[in-house]
């Protein structure tokens, strides 16, 4: 089963608009989060990256958003930009119990239509 | 710098075949991972190194070897190729723990026939 989830396979937005993507994690355990965004026939790139003992962390254009209690995460881009198109993924760190692994999510598919 | 390189960028094999996948980086990185990425799956933690010598298991290490006897170099054996290994692989390093930032390569995709 999966331990991070990202619901939205794909999301669609115009330009200039925001966009939101979301990830849910199962494991009280997880304690540091990461953003990492992907262009086809690349390798995944860091994004933004969030502790648990913080509830948002902003890097420009880029906001992330944690909520423990509902074990919910999301990543607000504004502007959304088409070059912003790319797969997102969503990770999560057992800091305490396993800092040497990362656990990702199956990604979200972003176009930002211009 | 080059950052993280991977070797080769497309591979086909026969069921039963081995091969190793190869992985170098020059930043000086003590942390390096081998991830394979499957549709719907994400990214899953095959093995990983914290530095020379010193490997471990991630998510799914059944059918790999790996080996560290170089801070620069992690690469990945297939000793007996399926088609479930069929998959897009990446190599990532980062100068710590995987906290800090992960660095990729470019990534290799292998289909086993």
């Amino acid at each position: 089963d999966q331990q991070v989830k990202q619901n939205s396979p794909s999301l669609s937005v115009q330009e200039g608009r925001i966009s939101i993507l979301n990830c849910d994690y199962t494991n009280s355990m997880f304690d540091y989060f990461l953003w990492y965004k992907k262009y086809p026939a690349e390798g995944p790139t860091f994004l933004i990256s969030i502790s648990s003992i913080k509830d948002k962390n902003e890097d420009g254009r880029f906001t992330v958003f944690l909520n423990k209690s509902a074990k919910h995460l999301s990543l607000h881009i504004v502007p959304s930009q088409p070059g912003d198109s790319a797969v997102y993924f969503c990770a999560a760190i057992p800091w305490v119990t396993s800092y040497d692994k990362v656990i990702f999510g199956p990604g979200t598919s972003l176009s930002v239509i211009p | 710098n080059a950052g993280v390189t991977q070797t080769p960028k497309f591979q086909v094999l026969k069921t039963g075949q081995s091969m190793t996948l190869q992985c170098a980086q020059d930043m000086n990185h003590e942390y390096m991972s081998w991830y394979r990425q499957d549709p719907g799956m994400g990214l899953r933690l095959i093995h990983y190194s914290v530095g020379a010598g010193i490997t471990d298991q991630g998510e799914v290490p059944n059918g790999y070897n790996v080996s560290r006897s170089t801070t620069e170099d992690f690469p990945l054996r297939l000793l007996s190729a399926a088609p479930s290994q069929t998959s897009v692989y990446f190599c990532a390093s980062s100068p710590g723990r995987p906290g800090d930032t992960q660095y990729f390569g470019p990534g290799t995709r292998l289909t086993v026939l």
